[in-house]
């Protein structure tokens, strides 16, 4: 069974600062990670797919950096805005055909 | 948005019922994937279609069931409902099944078994 574990659960920011937060998952038989933005009432919204180590995605003020090797991804949020309140996923693609996600980490960006 | 439509959105249930759950796939996607989301949890793998076949399964026991239709889009049908099947079913479209292809997920049905 894959563990895919997210932290912290949730975090408070304050409009305008930045934060990261982690995916921790077994580095043996990597083959992608995911991830989601979802927002309340809303499908899980999709903000990268990363496959190689050391690659680094960005999309506007997100961005998110992987290792393979120690099985850690960060997802970044520069300038947070009020708007990027969410519940942020990562999933693992390993071997066989399923995601296996994480718990989350809930966002909460304070005006 | 994503394309990917799933009816109905809640759905209430008493234990020992059966429910059917429809995911309508984005156009041009071949492979439907299901998930459960229980309360605090993220969401759990319940089965993959890929081509009309069944393509890879979690842990869920075998009154989980599915189809796929030609057109691509997909049922769930759940057997002797239990409490414990009170969650959120999320269905997810790709293009195909390779491990850096996107999922696009539906906004999901919530069922509540009483």
């Amino acid at each position: 069974i894959l563990n895919v574990e997210q932290s912290p659960q949730s975090l408070h920011v304050q409009e305008g600062d930045s934060t990261n937060f982690t995916c921790s998952f077994p580095s043996s038989n990597f083959y992608a990670l995911h991830w989601y933005r979802w927002e309340t009432a809303k499908s899980p919204e999709a903000l990268f797919v990363m496959t190689l180590n050391g690659d680094e995605k960005k999309k506007g003020r997100i961005s998110a950096t992987l290792n393979t090797k120690e099985g850690y991804s960060y997802l970044y949020i520069k300038g947070s805005q009020p708007e990027d309140s969410a519940t942020y996923l990562c999933a693992l693609k390993a071997a066989g055909n399923k995601l296996t996600f994480g718990g989350g980490t809930r966002v909460l960006v304070k005006p | 948005e994503t394309g990917v439509t799933q009816s109905p959105t809640h759905l209430i249930k008493t234990r020992g019922q059966q429910v059917t759950l429809r995911c309508s796939s984005q156009s041009g996607h071949n492979t439907v994937s299901w998930y459960q989301q229980a309360l605090g949890q993220g969401p759990q793998f319940i089965f993959q279609y890929y081509r009309e076949e069944e393509n890879g399964r979690g842990n869920f026991p075998p009154r989980f069931s599915g189809l796929q239709f030609p057109n691509y889009s997909s049922e769930l049908n759940v057997n002797a409902l239990e409490l414990d099947d009170s969650a959120l079913y999320l269905c997810a479209s790709s293009l195909d099944t390779l491990a850096g292809e996107t999922q696009y997920f539906g906004p999901g049905t919530r069922l509540l078994v009483l």
